[in-house]
């Protein structure tokens, strides 16, 4: 089955503690990214990457971390995790041309005390 | 820069039809979309809209594009309870890969 997968899906940790999200597709998609939903705010796009190697910031880059080493891998880093980063995060991908449809992971709710 | 603005909630009786409305400021805007979220879920791309487009029909959805006024809309005929969730309005500028901004989505709510 085609999918976006994300884990974990419910995640609730302290202040400073490292902590990665994990990101995969399996739809061999150029394309990836990483948003976040607050209420009132809708969604924001935290970084993304075009393809391996290559990574951009979005509109709210501070805080995280992303790497692309695999076509199908976007892990999201916060190497100090403070309580504003408590959202649900949602892991996108999208492959070239076309219409740019991007396919949704089922979201991770992070909470951080 | 890009900005999209949708207001904040609907509600809709079952049977009736919805409108769900959407602003966006970019001209050059390529693609205008309609993504549903139902509680708990990601977002899924519901239907879009080419830029040189004025109207879309799908089944009970119909989008209208007034690119005038940089107005977008979505119509949902015979509006059912399952069609309760967050619709969320988005564009896509530019050539080759596109930056895709979301509206803050609007939640539907639909009376039995």
């Amino acid at each position: 089955e085609a999918q976006v997968t994300q884990n974990p899906r419910y995640l609730i940790t302290v202040t400073g503690k490292k902590l990665t999200v994990t990101c995969s597709q399996n739809m061999n998609h150029e394309y990836m990214s990483w948003y976040r939903q607050d209420p009132g705010l809708g969604l924001r796009q935290i970084y993304y990457s075009m393809n391996v190697e290559v990574t951009d910031k979005g509109d709210v880059p501070e805080g995280y971390k992303v790497s692309r080493k695999e076509k199908r891998n976007f892990p999201l880093i916060l190497e100090s995790p403070s309580p504003n980063q408590t959202s649900l995060y949602f892991c996108a991908s999208s492959p070239y041309g076309q219409n740019n449809e991007q396919f949704f992971g089922p979201g991770t709710r992070l909470t951080v005390l | 820069g890009e900005d999209v603005e949708q207001s904040l909630f609907l509600s809709v009786r079952e049977g009736d039809s919805s409108v769900i409305n959407c602003t966006y400021t970019d001209s050059s805007s390529t693609y205008l979309y309609w993504y549903k979220q139902e509680p708990g879920a990601g977002l899924q791309l519901l239907t879009y809209i080419f830029s040189n487009m004025d109207m879309k029909q799908d089944q009970r959805l119909t989008v209208l594009l007034n690119k005038k006024d940089k107005h977008l809309s979505l119509r949902i005929a015979d509006t059912q309870t399952g069609d309760s969730a967050i619709y969320f309005c988005a564009e896509s500028i530019g050539g080759g890969y596109q930056k895709v901004t979301f509206g803050i989505g609007t939640k539907l709510q639909v009376i039995p």
